[in-house]
């Protein structure tokens, strides 16, 4: 069975601060990962994607790699803004396009 | 990318009622996909509805409970039947996205509370 953890649950920082996400998975056949966003009570902007054979991918402040071999996946936000603060989903796709989502990691951003 | 629209956006519910959720797409797909997010939990797949054949549910969804349409490549509906408080969850709808890489696509959710 597959298993998509992400740690930590939850994070408060103050503005401006450089902060990781961490998302693991059990296992490494992965297809591709896809990081998302969720505010609350809404659906989920997709942030980055990284195929199997990437390793990381960027956009903006953030920045996402994947080690398939140790079932990791990282999301490194860079100066962090208020506007930040959201639920963070990391999602492992497999074949037929079957998305496992972790928990999710609640960021608040401090003004 | 797909832009999604969902409808409703929300509803408050009697129990024993039924809801029906629309999901439209601004292309065709494939497949589309239903999840449920019940309160503080992560996403679950429902079921993958494609075009012109029965759902395929997950382990624990059942079509009596959660019946889907899939009429055409661009809209699909999901409807949770004999609701009770327990269904209260968002419901999203997402489309794989083939042509972008695989990125998937979700629509805005339809939060849904049975009183």
């Amino acid at each position: 069975k597959q298993e998509v953890t992400q740690i930590p649950a939850a994070l408060s920082v103050p503005e401006g601060e450089n902060l990781v996400l961490n998302c693991s998975f059990t296992d490494s056949a992965i297809y591709n990962l896809q990081w998302f966003r969720q505010d609350p009570g809404k659906g989920l902007t997709s942030l980055l994607l990284i195929q199997s054979s990437q390793r990381e991918q960027t956009s903006g402040r953030l920045n996402a790699s994947l080690d398939k071999s140790s079932g990791r996946s990282t999301l490194y936000i860079a100066a962090s803004q208020p506007g930040d603060s959201a639920t963070y989903l990391c999602a492992v796709i497999y074949n037929f396009n079957k998305f496992y989502f972790g928990s999710g990691t609640k960021l608040n951003v401090k003004p | 990318s797909a832009v999604i629209s969902q409808k409703p956006s929300r509803d408050i519910c009697q129990r024993g009622t039924s809801l029906t959720i629309q999901c439209q797409v601004d292309s065709q797909v494939t497949m589309m996909f239903w999840y449920r997010q019940q309160p503080g939990q992560s996403l679950t797949l429902i079921a993958t509805a494609n075009q012109g054949s029965e759902a395929t549910y997950e382990s624990g969804f059942v079509i009596d409970k959660f019946p889907i349409s899939r009429p055409n490549l661009t809209f699909s509906t999901l409807t949770v039947s004999n609701m009770s408080p327990e269904d209260s969850s968002i419901y999203l709808c997402s489309v794989e996205g083939s042509m972008s890489g695989g990125r998937a696509f979700f629509g805005q959710g339809t939060r849904l509370t049975v009183v």
